[in-house]
């Protein structure tokens, strides 16, 4: 079992350039998240998905950011107009979809370092 | 809005020595409290905390929670220097889309020295 996986594990952008991060759940796992972290901080829920549907995107800002996960393919969190604000270790999850089992199975990928030049 | 809160934010010890973590929470409809284990890579689980005054046990590591108080600590005993890294709380509350999105700390990082 391959985990979560996420890449690219580190990335460099320039201002104003598109970032996209993408994320493959673990193998039976239908529930993603993406959460951020900036330097010295916790990890910050940006949004859940299932499969072709956004559950809950109360963390992700207004602007310039939005998240998907198609029916084939891994969740892609994309970010246009990059700024150094940005800057950050991004961080996905994915959970099996059974409530009871769910917290038992959230399992975090390694994250991708997105740098803003 | 869910908030979770945790002490000291850093911590400098020697091996064998037993150190305790603090975690505190606000959260509508709370369900469980959650540790986790972060190097520099992905944050790993230790433990969920669902039942108040019922001390979960992992090795060295041990953990309660007190829903009267709303908190939780996570004991660490006879530390190693592999225990050093940023120990992380998170809280979930239950019900409606909230469920599985996680509300985390800040950290604590714990450096173990020889």
């Amino acid at each position: 079992n391959a985990g979560v996986m996420q890449n690219p594990r580190h990335l460099v952008r320039r201002r104003g350039q598109e970032a996209r991060l993408r994320c493959s759940p673990m193998k039976g796992h239908s529930h993603v998240y993406w959460y951020r972290q900036l330097p010295e901080e916790g990890l910050k829920f940006m949004v859940y998905l299932q499969k072709e549907n956004i559950i809950d995107e109360s963390g992700m800002p207004k602007e310039r950011f939005s998240a998907e996960f198609p029916k084939e393919g891994p969740s892609i969190l994309r970010i246009q107009q990059v700024v150094r604000g940005d800057s950050a270790a991004y961080f996905c999850a994915s959970s099996p979809a059974k409530t009871g089992s769910r917290l038992y199975g959230y399992t975090f990928g390694s994250g991708t370092r997105l740098t803003v030049v | 809005e869910d908030k979770v809160v945790q002490s000291p934010l850093s911590l400098v010890v020697h091996e064998g020595d037993t150190v305790t973590l603090n975690c505190s929470y606000e959260v509508t409809n709370f369900r469980s409290l959650l540790w986790y284990k972060q190097e520099k890579k992905a944050p790993t689980f230790l433990f969920m905390l669902t039942s108040s005054g019922i001390e979960k046990k992992s090795g060295r590591l041990s953990s309660i929670l007190d829903k009267k108080e709303l908190s939780s600590i996570l004991n660490i005993t006879a530390t190693q220097t592999g225990d050093s890294a940023i120990y992380l709380c998170a809280s979930v509350g239950a019900g409606g889309t909230s469920y599985g999105k996680l509300t985390f700390g800040q950290g604590t990082i714990l450096t173990v020295h020889p």
